[in-house]
């Protein structure tokens, strides 16, 4: 079973533009991750936001993680073409080391 | 690049075989788990192996088995195989024991198709 659901589950922009990306779950996490799939290929870890943490930044990425409400959001500003891929959000289980993920949101960036 | 290698790339069975995929680690990283991604869907957990001990299991019938080597590498094995089995299989490293050990580090994946 899939513990996150993430959404939208498609997102279409153009290059510039800032995509927002939200993710919701069930369970108590210690964490939650965000990674990049290119066209069915190998995941990319972007970020992990600890459960005590509200927000982090890296580069154009930002995450930001409500544990009250059980989400997460991840904005990607001034996206580019290359941005295009998959996104998803993953937690472990209170501890366990396994990894959930959602089913992902489809993100293109069109030149 | 990750540093996490997987073999084959792709694969063709047919129903009832027996397969088997391979994964070698990033160096330094002790910990190994599997994944079995369907087209559209995201990754699900089938297992994990720390120090050649599995170390938690997914929903997943016993006709899926693994082994971890010395070195950390991996190997995933189905038997019987069946039609939705057919799926993107992902294999991910990790350094248990360090801080930031939750991150994993994805292989490329090997894509079964089971006719």
């Amino acid at each position: 079973s899939q513990q996150g659901e993430e959404d939208p589950q498609a997102l279409s922009i153009q290059e510039g533009e800032n995509a927002t990306m939200n993710c919701s779950y069930k369970t108590s996490i210690n964490n939650l991750q965000w990674y990049r799939q290119n066209s069915g290929r190998g995941l990319v870890h972007l970020i992990l936001i600890r459960s005590n943490e509200r927000e982090k930044h890296s580069g154009r990425l930002r995450v930001t993680l409500d544990t009250s409400k059980k989400s997460s959001s991840l904005l990607i500003t001034a996206s580019r073409a290359a941005d295009t891929a998959s996104y998803f959000c993953a937690t472990d289980q209170g501890g366990s080391e396994k990894l959930v993920f959602g089913k992902g949101t489809k993100l293109t960036v069109n030149p | 690049e990750t540093g996490v290698t997987q073999s084959p790339t792709h694969l063709i069975k047919t129903r009832g075989q027996q397969v088997t995929l391979r994964c070698s680690s990033q160096s330094g990283h002790n910990t190994v788990s599997w994944y079995q991604q369907a087209l559209g869907q995201g990754p699900q957990f089938i297992f994990q192996y720390y120090r050649e001990e599995e170390n938690g299991r997914g929903n997943f019938p016993p006709r899926f088995s693994g082994l971890q080597f010395p070195n950390y590498s991996s190997e995933l094995n189905v038997n019987a195989l069946e039609l939705d089995d057919s799926a993107l299989y992902l294999c991910a490293s990790s350094d248990r024991g360090t801080s930031g050990r939750e991150t994993q580090y994805f292989g490329p994946g090997t894509r079964l198709l089971v006719l």
